[in-house]
């Protein structure tokens, strides 16, 4: 079964910018989605198809796919950045979500 | 505004059924593909199943397939999930998503409800 890869934890410093990776075999083909969860919420969509922003997320939260990597990259960022990331893609007819980064903001 | 309102979780027994309700409102139903999406207690997210706008396509995790049937009303603007077999691995609480399309492949989850907790325990 295909799977996807990201790092359990990722810190930042405030103001300064956040990467966190998923990746994947032949990732540049597919459409890499990702969600912010903070404790006790729902999961929030903060980008589709590898680099749209959805209307209300701000512009400091970007995304790029290359190779067999994607990055979600939070520009400037604030302690209210701090929670779970999760990228996602279809695989076949199946969803596959990656296994969630922590984003600590210092 | 979007909202996803889920129902019908609670405690049941391993080999037990139970049936989750998700009553949407704020957008056109019948036009797009909903889903169910669960996250075990401190786990990641995990999916489980997806059904066209229509009704006529549907998708499921190798783990709850033949046991968990996804249906829908466009009548009454609503999603379900019928849980069979139920194992104490299927534990989580268990979100309604709205998909960005009809066909709900390859489109992301852009709204969440607020997710109905299943506990499967004797």
């Amino acid at each position: 079964s295909y799977e996807l890869t990201q790092p359990l934890s990722v810190s930042v410093a405030l103001g300064q910018t956040a990467r966190i990776t998923c990746g994947g075999n032949n990732f540049g083909s597919k459409s890499v989605h990702w969600y912010q969860q903070k404790p006790g919420q729902a999961p929030v969509l903060v980008i589709y198809r590898n680099t749209n922003r959805p209307s209300g997320i701000p512009e400091r939260f970007s995304g790029s796919n290359s190779g067999n990597t994607a990055t979600l990259t939070i520009s400037r960022a604030q302690a209210g950045d701090e929670a779970d990331y999760y990228c996602q893609v279809w695989d076949s007819s199946t969803v596959v979500f990656g296994g969630g980064t922590k984003l600590t903001v210092l | 505004e979007v909202q996803l309102l889920e129902s019908g979780g609670g405690l049941v027994q391993p080999g037990g059924s139970l049936r989750l309700s998700c009553a949407a409102s704020g957008f056109t139903f019948s036009s797009y593909a909903m889903s169910w999406v669960r996250q075990a207690p401190g786990k990641g997210l995990e999916w489980v199943s997806t059904i066209s706008g229509s009704g006529g396509s549907t998708y499921y995790a190798d783990s709850v397939k033949g046991r968990f049937t996804i249906s829908r009303d466009n009548s009454k603007n609503t999603l379900y999930l019928q849980m069979n077999s139920l194992r104490a691995e299927d534990t989580a609480v268990y979100y309604c998503t709205k998909m960005y399309g009809s066909s709900g492949w390859l489109q992301p989850f852009d709204y969440w409800g607020q997710g109905t907790l299943v506990t499967v325990s004797s």
